[in-house]
This record gives structure tokens, sequence and C-alpha cells, in this order.
């Protein structure tokens, strides 16, 4: 079975503090993606890795930066944290799709909800 | 206009009865199809995945395709309080495309 696991299940932090959130897979993805998730908007697509040490800004970067020293290991970083920062946040990981459909399904982490007071 | 519309309910069932949930998208160029459950407090994990137009079963679940009315379709037949959960449609152009996911609609089954 896929694991994706994430550092925390809840959050709290306060306004300005550096934040982060950290997420490994054991199935040797090669992909890996940071969503969050609000009410009404469903998930959006903060920032991508296709490999190790690259990656690629998604949907709605502002605010964030990640880094993928290890294959495994996804972190999301809150340089300073805002109050429109409260989400929940969701890991994924999958194959690159390379043959057929549903090689490339995405995987995902419980979630770490995350409160910016 | 968002690219994925999709109600967000809650939409209440009694146990046995059919669930339909579906979705409309404004970029014809989706090609890759997709259906996630998620349960309170998880994270998604995928149901269905289909390919272009048509339809796909696997069990009780049934995804249909319409790429000429840009709409997508889940059926749930018999459905159980297991299958209580948000659903979230999602699709992207490409295989090595970005996933576009809807808003996610909660379904409530009641025994």
């Amino acid at each position: 079975d896929v694991k994706v696991t994430q550092s925390s299940r809840y959050l709290v932090k306060r306004t300005g503090e550096k934040v982060f959130l950290e997420c490994v897979q054991d199935m040797d993805h090669e992909n890996m993606f940071w969503y969050r998730q609000d009410p009404g908007l469903g998930l959006r697509l903060i920032y991508f890795s296709y490999d190790v040490k690259m990656k690629e800004k998604g949907d709605i970067p502002e605010g964030y930066s990640v880094s993928r020293e290890k294959k495994e290991r996804f972190s999301l970083i809150l340089e300073s944290a805002s109050t429109n920062q409260t989400s929940m946040y969701l890991c994924a990981s999958s194959n690159y799709p390379l043959g057929g459909i549903d090689t490339d399904t995405q995987y995902f982490g419980p979630g770490t909800r995350l409160t910016v007071l | 206009q968002k690219e994925v519309e999709q109600d967000p309910g809650p939409l209440s069932v009694p146990e046995g009865a059919i669930v339909s949930l579906n979705c409309t998208y404004s970029n014809s160029a989706f090609q890759y199809f997709m259906w996630y459950r998620q349960y309170s407090r998880k994270g998604p994990e995928l149901l269905m995945y289909t390919y272009s137009s048509g339809n796909k079963e696997d069990g009780r679940f049934t995804a249909q395709v319409d790429k000429s009315s840009k709409y997508i379709s889940l059926f749930i037949r018999d459905s159980q309080p297991s299958d209580s959960a948000t659903y979230l449609c999602a699709m992207k152009t490409d295989s090595w495309g970005k996933l576009q996911f809807g808003a996610g609609t909660q379904v409530v089954v009641t025994p």
C-alpha cells in the first residue's frame, strides 16, 4: 500500500512565524505535490516537483516555498505565516504517467490543518 | 469563472438509493477525468479514472463522461452509510498536466 505521511495533523502558529510542513512517501514516486483545500474552493495546487531538487509553481505559489532534497520527502515552507494561510494542506505523490491511464494516480496524505492566529 | 464547477451539497439520500453526482467544466482540452472520495479528516483517495468519453463501471460505481456537453457524472448504486463522504471530481488536459479539482460534493447516506 502506498503511504504518504504528513508531519502534523493539526498545527497552530502565530502571524509572522516561519512554518514547515513535511511530507514523506514510501513508494519511490517521482512526483510530489502540495495542495491547500478550502471550503467552496476545492483543492488548489501550490507547488509540485517532478524530481529531486526540482520544483514548479502551481496555481497559488505566492507566500510559499518548497524544498525537495530527497526523493521521498517534500517540504512546504511558509516564510512568514499570515491569517489567510489558515487552511487544510494536503500532500500527494505519484509515478510518472508512462503506461496507461491511472499509472499516475495521485495518492494523498491525511492532511495538516493549519491555523494562523 | 472556475474551470471545474461542482455543487457542494450536502446531498442527503436514504440507504439503498442511487446517488448521482456531477461536474461541469469549461476547458474542452480536458481528457482525463477522475473521481476522488474523501472521508472526514482524511486525504482524498481515487475512486474512478477515465479517459475521454464514455462509461466506466466498477462495482456499485459508474463514471460517465460527456465531452460534447463538458459534463461528467458519478453514480453510486445501492448506497450505504459507509458511502457518506465528500466526492471530488478532477480532470487534466494530458497525462503530464496539472489536476484541476471541483469543490467537492458532500454526500450523506442515512440508514
